[in-house]
């Protein structure tokens, strides 16, 4: 069974990177995306980008252009996710999530989430 | 960019009653080579990551009770409990796969 297990939570200052963990374990790792979404506090899910480690090119949502780099290290089978010049509205919960791809693509399993705090 | 419109945001229903959630996109998710649509609905539980409910807008994925069903084709779709049970309190997400990237969610329905 698949499972993926992200790092802990973070409390960062505001202009500074963060960079999140997603492990997976008892699967496949190179042929299938693993994406990020983040959720703010009360709000909607939001996808942010994702990689197919065997292809090596991320893909970005456009709001996050710029400022997201998703890499993969095929030796630990994790991917990560780094988000850089964070303001308070970075503060959320992350999540990475496999998606198998067509048509089969949607987001399953989820990992257990990294809440990123922004604050001064 | 496909939007999806999810309705209403929050729902409340007594045990036993019927819950019905729509979500609308804003183009057609119905791929035309193999007949699926490809939409997507989550259960959320406070303090839980996203599961898995309903593929293909119909097919219930495997151990999810039959009280929890999805209809619809092309831009209109609802997901039905047919009758709530208590550990169905939880925000409901639809999500479309067909014109990726960006993959995009419906809001999120607040069902209590």
């Amino acid at each position: 069974q698949v499972q993926l297990v992200q790092s802990g939570a973070e409390v960062k200052k505001p202009g500074s990177s963060v960079k999140v963990s997603c492990k997976t374990s008892g699967g496949t790792f190179i042929n299938y995306a693993i994406n990020w979404v983040r959720q703010a506090p009360g709000q909607g899910l939001e996808w942010m980008g994702g990689i197919i480690p065997i292809f090596g090119t991320p893909s970005y949502a456009q709001k996050f252009q710029g400022r997201l780099t998703i890499t993969a290290d095929e030796s630990t089978s994790t991917v990560y996710m780094e988000l850089t010049t964070l303001t308070s509205e970075d503060t959320a919960l992350y999540y990475c999530a496999r998606a198998q791809g067509p048509p089969r693509d949607w987001f399953d399993p989820w990992g257990q989430g990294t809440l990123v705090t922004v604050s001064s | 960019d496909i939007v999806m419109t999810q309705s209403p945001d929050s729902l409340a229903v007594s045990l036993g009653e019927r819950a019905t959630i729509n979500c609308k996109s804003s183009q057609s998710v119905l791929d035309g080579s193999d007949k699926k649509n490809y939409l997507t609905w989550y259960q959320q539980k406070l303090g839980q990551p996203p599961k898995v409910l309903i593929y293909w807008a119909s097919t219930r994925e495997s151990g999810v009770p039959d009280r929890f069903s999805g209809s619809g084709s092309g831009t209109d779709f609802t997901l039905t409990i047919s009758s709530l049970q208590a550990e169905d309190v939880a925000v409901y997400f639809c999500q479309q796969h067909y014109s990726t990237p960006p993959y995009t969610f419906g809001q999120g329905t607040k069902v209590e």
